[in-house]
């Protein structure tokens, strides 16, 4: 079955940088896109961006250019986002998500919460 | 860039009709697809294409979108049923979401 598995909550402090792990198996890795959703507190879901796993190409939201990273490793069907310049309002859940045929998103993983505070 | 426009709650009595809404300019032209949230867990897909329902989904789902509006349509609400609904679609390369809805079942 397919499963996405994510690191563990984070605390960070302003203005450094995350890395969150998803770990997907159950499927051929190469052939869907990961995809990155984030939600604060109370709030919705914002789309971060997306990486194809086959070549690494990525796509980045406007809103997070210059400071999301997305990458993969192939061997152990891993995607990494690392965000830096850390502020108060990054605070959030964020989720990996299958991407479906560029459309929609099948499978999610569990989300990672990660905290930033001084 | 593209927004989608959905009643922050709505309320169904239990075992009635919940429909929830999502507006975008000319919404019936694009692929609109809608998840259930319900709270500490990640979303489920619920609808995806419009119309279609995954497997494990209940027929009691169902979905439309037309116009300027998309609709996610609920029958016999059961407790169970009550979470955030979000619906999504892509404007270009870039994906979008609605603000979501907090569905009560009464």
């Amino acid at each position: 079955q397919v499963q996405l598995v994510q690191s563990g909550a984070e605390v960070k402090t302003p203005g450094a940088s995350v890395k969150v792990s998803c770990k997907a198996s159950g499927y051929t890795f190469t052939n869907y896109y990961m995809h990155w959703v984030r939600q604060a507190p109370g709030q919705g879901l914002e789309w971060m961006g997306m990486i194809n796993p086959s070549g690494g190409s990525t796509y980045y939201a406007q809103k997070f250019q210059g400071i999301f990273t997305m990458t993969r490793d192939t061997s152990t069907s891993t995607v990494y986002m690392e965000l830096s310049s850390l502020r108060s309002e990054d605070t959030a859940v964020y989720y990996c998500a299958r991407g479906y045929s560029g459309s929609f998103y099948d499978y999610w993983g569990q989300g990672a919460l990660v905290t930033v505070s001084s | 860039s593209y927004e989608l426009t959905q009643p922050l709650s709505v309320s169904v009595a239990l075992g009635q009709t919940a429909r929830i809404t999502c507006g975008g300019n000319n919404i019936g032209s694009k692929n609109v697809h809608w998840y259930q949230q319900k709270p500490g867990q990640a979303p489920v897909l619920v609808i995806y294409r419009d119309t279609n329902r995954p497997s494990g989904i209940p027929e009691r789902f169902s979905g439309s979108n037309s116009g300027n509006t998309a609709t996610l349509t609920i029958t016999r609400a059961q407790a169970g049923d009550e979470a955030d609904y979000y619906c999504q679609v892509w404007d270009g390369s870039t994906a979008v979401f609605g603000g979501g809805t907090k569905l009560t079942v009464l």
